[in-house]
């Protein structure tokens, strides 16, 4: 069936370093991607959202990627934080078809640590 | 205004028993979704409710799981007769609509223990 993966579950990184977490998605009615973030007991927490019709898109201290010819999506966080530990997850979803774009599928997620 | 309450936060239940998981959506939005997480994985898609109807529930187990969304009251996940492989984390989000891709919010879960 379709899926959203992550290529790789554990990433550390030392404070002040620049990370990027990767996703590969394989639907390709895909048109809205989002990125989140979970701590650790709590909810995922939205940081960063994309449309198809965009390759590129920044936020505070973040940009997400979208490489739609080889289905993959990269979350970049710069000056990385110890509060930013806490698992990623990359999401898609589709209006295709009238579902509603709150149906996402999520990959696995990726643990990011951040070393002081 | 707050956010996605969903209570309990920790339940308990040993195996045959019912769990009810309640998810009170933010103030204005009338759509919700129940996922859920087991541990290590991300998130798996079960139902999407309005106002009361169910409008999809193909992530929805055949048996023992059901969902309502009244038109007062909490949105309710049941789990019926529950057994150890249903102990996971269940999440609702809430959105004011199904064309807003933006405005989907968690709650923090409910984490189901089946004993």
């Amino acid at each position: 069936g379709e899926s959203v993966g992550l290529h790789l579950p554990t990433l550390s990184v030392q404070e002040g370093d620049n990370s990027i977490i990767n996703c590969a998605y394989s639907n390709s009615a895909s048109d809205y991607f989002i990125w989140y973030k979970q701590e650790s007991g709590k909810g995922p927490q939205f940081i960063i959202d994309i449309r198809s019709n965009m390759d590129k898109r920044q936020g505070q201290r973040v940009t997400v990627l979208l490489n739609k010819t080889v289905k993959h999506l990269s979350l970049q966080i710069a000056a990385t934080q110890p509060g930013d530990s806490a698992v990623y997850f990359c999401a898609e979803s589709s209006n295709a078809g009238g579902t509603s774009y709150g149906k996402l599928t999520f990959g696995q997620g990726t643990i990011l640590t951040v070393h002081p | 205004n707050a956010g996605v309450m969903q209570n309990p936060r920790h339940l308990v239940r040993r195996r045959g028993q019912e769990a009810r998981l309640r998810c009170s959506p933010m103030k204005g939005h009338s759509h919700v979704y129940w996922y859920r997480q087991l541990p290590e994985e991300g998130l798996k898609f079960m139902v999407y409710l309005q106002k009361e109807n169910i409008i999809d529930e193909s992530g929805m187990p055949k048996e023992r799981f059901s969902a309502e969304f009244p038109k007062e009251g909490p949105s309710i996940l049941r789990i019926q007769q529950v057994v150890r492989g249903d102990s996971a984390a269940y999440f609702c989000a809430s959105s004011p609509n199904q064309r807003s891709p933006g405005e989907l919010f968690f709650g923090e879960g409910s984490r189901l223990t089946v004993l």
